[in-house]
Formats: C-alpha cells, sequence, structure tokens
C-alpha cells in the first residue's frame, strides 16, 4: 500500500528566514507528486507538482520542490518566507495504477513569525 | 478557479439524523471526490465518482454513500450521523486524465453533537 509521510507537523520560522517541509513517500510504482496550500478556513490550493522531466519544480510564489526518486522524496523549500506564507501544507501522491485518487500526507502547519 | 461550490458550509446535527451535503460544478468534469479533513490526519478519501453513475469507495467509506445523477452534482449522504463523523468535508475535481491533479471547493464544516 502507498503512504505518505510528512516528518514534521509543525514547523515554526521567523519571516525571511528559508524553510523546509519535508515529504517522503511508500510506493511500490510510479507516482505524480503534488504539494497543496490551505490558509485559513479555506479549501485546498495546488501549489506545484512534479509529473516527469526535470526533478525540481517551483511555483509562482518562491516555492520549490525537488523529487528524489531514491530517497522517495519531494521536499519544499522556500529561501525566504513571508509572513502570508503561514498556512498548512499537505504533499500528495497519485500512483500511477490507482486512476484518480491522491493519497495525503497528514500536514505540516508552518507559522510565520515576525 | 474550478467552479466547485460545496452547499451547506456549515450544518450542525444531531447524532441519527441523515445529512446530505452537495458538490455543484460547473465545468463538466468527469471525475469527483469527496474527502474528509481531520487534525493528525490529512484528507482521506471517502468516495469518489468516475461518471454519472459510475462511483467507487474510497479509504474511509463505511457509514457514507454517494449519488451522481448529473455530471455537475455530487452528493454525499450521512445515512445516519454519529459524532465521528464530525469533520470538515471537501468535494475535487480533476480536471487533467494525465496527472489528476485535483482542485477542490470550500468545504462544509458538519458538526454532529
Amino acid at each position: 500500500a502507498q503512504s505518505v509521510t510528512q516528518l514534521d507537523s509543525q514547523v515554526p520560522v521567523f519571516e525571511e528566514a528559508p524553510v523546509e517541509l519535508r515529504c517522503n513517500y511508500s510506493s511500490s510504482v510510479s507516482v505524480y507528486l503534488f504539494w497543496y496550500v490551505q490558509y485559513p478556513n479555506q479549501g485546498l490550493q495546488l501549489l506545484l507538482k512534479y509529473l516527469s522531466g526535470s526533478t525540481l519544480v517551483e511555483s509562482i510564489n518562491g516555492f520549490e520542490a525537488e523529487f528524489n526518486k531514491s530517497q522517495t522524496s519531494f521536499h519544499l523549500r522556500k529561501p525566504s518566507v513571508h509572513i502570508s506564507d503561514t498556512a498548512e501544507y499537505f504533499c500528495a501522491v497519485r500512483p500511477y495504477n490507482q486512476g484518480g485518487k491522491l493519497i495525503f500526507g497528514q500536514g505540516t502547519e508552518l507559522s510565520v513569525k515576525p | 478557479d474550478a467552479g466547485i461550490t460545496q452547499s451547506p458550509r456549515h450544518k450542525v446535527t444531531e447524532t441519527g439524523t441523515p445529512v446530505t451535503l452537495r458538490c455543484h460544478q460547473t465545468e463538466n468534469h468527469r471525475y469527483m471526490y469527496w474527502y474528509r479533513q481531520d487534525p493528525g490526519h490529512g484528507l482521506r478519501l471517502i468516495h469518489y465518482s468516475y461518471g454519472v453513475k459510475d462511483t467507487d469507495k474510497g479509504e474511509v467509506s463505511d457509514g457514507y454513500s454517494v449519488s451522481r445523477s448529473k455530471t455537475e452534482d455530487f452528493l454525499l449522504t450521512l445515512e445516519s450521523a454519529t459524532s465521528s463523523q464530525t469533520s470538515v468535508y471537501f468535494c475535487a475535481i480533476s480536471l487533467d486524465t494525465l496527472s489528476y491533479e485535483q482542485y477542490f471547493g470550500p468545504g462544509t464544516r458538519l458538526t454532529v453533537t
């Protein structure tokens, strides 16, 4: 069975500091990989995705994630965070052989302090 | 904006009562999903649909049923609500048949007392 583990449930960080949110997955088949962000009292928004090709993918607001097949990881990074990045972040995988179903991690709460 | 609405947005109900949540999309996407979100569990798939009248179970389907009689509507029913079904429920749709990335509605907060 596939699973996704987000290694940190909460990450506090000061504004303008770098941050890394860690995501590891377990799967016997190839997967597509996603990061979603959820701002307070809102639904989830797609932040970035890895489908194929370059293992480094970027979002429009400065986040990036790198797919590491050997370590089965897809960590999310940002070199300098803003207060507005405070949110919960979810890593998800879609195994090639499971139709449209996504498997989510437990989420990481990023709290950016001034 | 993938044109997804959910109704109601908030509901409080009593144990043992039936509850139906509605998800409506405006763009005729084939795939629709219902998830529940609980602290420490992320999102877990309840049921999904890959077309009108075509549905299947997800990870946590016990106590829930779904129906999809029209492309644009996907209904989630709790036949007899229990306190363990207190949660935030999200509907999602898939735009793309290659990657199946999903886009989410605003959620319904359900409290079962």
